[in-house]
């Protein structure tokens, strides 16, 4: 187990759905991060917190809203998303923004 | 120009084989640097940290050449179950990992 748990592991929305994705960390790390990676893609940095504050928002649409109410807990609101939102989206924390980072097994997530 | 830069394979390999991946990156003030695995449909997991001294972990050998910007990951004896996609992860404030190098290891 890597430390990094993320809940649910799958989940399928339609369009017009409110779902939340949860990312908890039992490392002590200061640093927490949402990635989207779609089919045969790179990674895709899409926010960065450190130290609860958030750093870094790599142009993601608005549809897709994060929150960090503390070091240990990220959440990714998903609100009214389209079919190519389709992806595997990953969290990952690291004590640093430049120490090695580990990653949650990932929310594989459907739109319908 | 990307921060991190990869070949993306893939390469194809008997086992037993030795296979190298080089990665280089654009910034010349990058902090560390780290060799990351990711199994297909799985999150990427660390493999190993790149030391300018170099660093060997059993079959796997990372080197760091600063002066030209890259680094490597030399597999000896390879595996089955080293067949993978290996991505480049380089940081500066933040990560910026590569596209990652897809390897198959055939019987």
């Amino acid at each position: 187990e890597t430390g990094v748990t993320q809940t649910p592991r799958h989940l399928v929305m339609g369009m017009t759905n409110k779902k939340s994705l949860k990312c908890e960390q039992h490392l002590g790390h200061n640093a927490m991060y949402w990635y989207k990676q779609s089919a045969k893609k790179p990674l895709e940095l899409m926010f960065v917190y450190n130290f609860k504050e958030q750093t870094e928002n790599n142009s993601v649409p608005s549809r897709f809203s994060p929150e960090c109410p503390n070091s240990s807990h990220l959440f990714l609101h998903l609100h009214t998303l389209q079919p190519e939102d389709s992806a595997l989206y990953l969290c990952a924390s690291s004590d640093r923004t430049d120490t090695e980072a580990f990653f949650g097994q990932g929310t594989r997530l459907t739109v319908v | 120009r990307k921060e991190v830069e990869q070949d993306p394979g893939p390469f194809n390999v008997p086992e037993g084989a030795t296979v190298a991946f080089n990665c280089t990156y654009s910034n010349s003030a990058s902090q560390s640097f780290f060799w990351y695995r990711q199994d297909c449909r799985k999150e990427p997991k660390l493999l190993m940290s790149v030391y300018s001294s170099g660093n060997e972990d059993g079959r796997f050998t990372a080197q760091l050449n600063r002066a030209s910007q890259y680094i490597s990951l030399l597999i000896r004896d390879s595996k089955l179950s080293d067949s993978a996609t290996y991505l480049c992860v380089v940081t500066f404030n933040k990560f910026y990992f590569g596209s990652g190098t897809k390897l198959n290891v055939k019987p």
